[in-house]
């Protein structure tokens, strides 16, 4: 079965440093994963997605992620961390065989410190 | 704006009571996706409907239901409320979804309606 594990479920920045927000996945199959973003009170917004096409996956607002199958991981990072980014980040991997449901972690709330 | 529309944004009934939430997905998608998100279980897959028959099942009780309309609409109707189930239900709408393929596309959410049940 497909699941994603979310460490930290709270991170805490200062403006202009990197963020690094991890996520470890568990599948039988070649994963596709997610990263979504909600700010407070909105729906989820997607980031990025890894769809095996490259390991390196560039997102919207400055935001990135690699695939690395030799640990299971896709972290998302940015290089410098501004106030807007403070929210919270949802790693996803689609559900398994023919399903299309998103499996989601925990999530990781991001604070931002000026 | 993922011009996925939801409504109603609030909805406060009490124990016992029966609602029905309303999604419409985004111009051209086939699917839609209902989650629920709560503090204790996070973010869960509900169910999905693809072009108007059910595609997919995950933790939905038996007391919900969904339908799927041929304008790709979709309601979710939850009855005999209980506290536990207040909670955001988010609806997401993708391209894909078809029976027997692999899915790739992404899902695209509305921006959910808060249930709280007293």
């Amino acid at each position: 079965a497909q699941s994603v594990t979310q460490l930290g479920s709270h991170v805490s920045v200062s403006e202009g440093a990197l963020v690094l927000l991890r996520c470890n996945y568990s599948s039988s199959v070649p994963p596709y994963l997610f990263w979504y973003v909600q700010y407070p009170n909105q729906g989820l917004q997607l980031l990025l997605k890894y769809t095996s096409a490259a390991t390196l996956v560039k997102g919207i607002n400055g935001f990135e992620a690699e695939f690395k199958k030799s640990e299971t991981s896709f972290h998302l990072t940015k290089p410098s961390a501004h106030m807007s980014d403070a929210a919270e980040y949802f790693c996803a991997v689609l559900g398994g065989g023919s399903q299309g449901n998103l499996i989601f972690g925990k999530g990781t709330k991001l604070s931002v410190k000026p | 704006d993922s011009g996925v529309t939801q409504t109603p944004k609030h909805l406060i009934t009490a124990t016992g009571q029966r609602v029905t939430l309303r999604c419409s997905p985004r111009s051209g998608d086939l699917s839609v996706y209902w989650y629920q998100q709560s503090l204790d279980q996070g973010l869960q897959f509900l169910i999905q409907y693809y072009n108007g028959e059910e595609r997919a099942k995950g933790n939905i009780l038996e007391r919900f239901s969904a339908q799927q309309f041929p304008d790709l609409h979709s309601e979710l109707n939850l009855s005999s409320l209980e506290l536990g189930d207040s909670a955001l239900y988010f609806c997401a709408s993708s391209v894909g979804g078809s029976p027997g393929l692999v899915i790739s596309s992404e899902q695209y959410f509305g921006p959910g309606t808060r249930l709280t049940v007293t």
